[in-house]
């Protein structure tokens, strides 16, 4: 089967800009997670798909936004860019089964804010 | 936030010797599963140990689960330099908290051929 697929792999864009990070999760996997990983804050988890629909969320703001299509691939929007969200965004895909699960990352996506 | 800590932070060793890694958290969880990263690249799964479950093995790898200490270990034995790598220990909470993992701080592993 083939792994978890991230889109772009890196991605240079301006304060103020937004951005769409795409994940195709493995095939049957329905359950999409999104963390942001940096430097100072760790491995922080930003949201859970399931089905299309959300399930979980974390502590970001509002400019933080994602959608699930029907076939599991998931977007993940960033408005307003700061400095701040200089990250690597990883995406995570599972079977679902509310945890019980192992999840399978894919390489991320490299984002810098200048 | 993060779940709980990880030590040591770091740790360097020989070739062949062992390395265990600890990691400790807070509430009461679902499971913990440990995971390995390379250089800034995507998280690689290792084991997943239920909070039902003492000790899990695979391969080289042998992982601990304490739920009354709140804690777990990872012992990766007869180390190679490939083994080089950050190690994360990650929790699930509970079924309402989904699939959603939380990290710890991770454990900077160096392998010295």
């Amino acid at each position: 089967k083939a792994g978890v697929t991230q889109t772009p792999r890196y991605l240079i864009k301006t304060r103020g800009q937004q951005v769409t990070l795409s994940c195709s999760p493995i095939s049957g996997h329905r359950s999409v997670s999104w963390y942001q990983q940096t430097p100072g804050q760790g491995l922080q988890f930003l949201f859970e798909y399931f089905s299309e629909t959300q399930r979980n969320k974390g502590n970001f703001p509002g400019r933080f936004s994602g959608r699930q299509f029907s076939n599991s691939r998931s977007e993940m929007n960033v408005s307003t860019l700061e400095l701040g969200d200089s990250a690597l965004y990883l995406c995570a895909s599972s079977l679902g089964g509310l945890g019980k699960y192992e999840q399978y990352f894919g390489p991320g996506t490299r984002l810098t804010v200048t | 936030s993060q779940q709980g800590e990880e030590d040591p932070q770091a740790l360097s060793i020989q070739e062949g010797e062992n390395a265990t890694m600890n990691c400790s958290y807070k509430t009461s969880i679902n499971n913990l599963q440990w995971y390995r990263q390379n250089s800034g690249r995507g998280l690689v799964h290792l084991i997943l140990i239920r909070s039902n479950e003492r000790e899990k093995h695979s391969g080289r790898l042998r992982v601990t689960l304490d739920t009354s200490k709140k804690s777990s270990s990872l012992l990766i034995t007869a180390s190679r330099a490939a083994d080089t790598a950050s190690y994360f220990c990650a929790t699930v909470a509970g079924e309402t908290s989904g699939s959603r993992l939380t990290f710890g701080e991770g454990t900077q592993l160096t392998v010295n051929p």
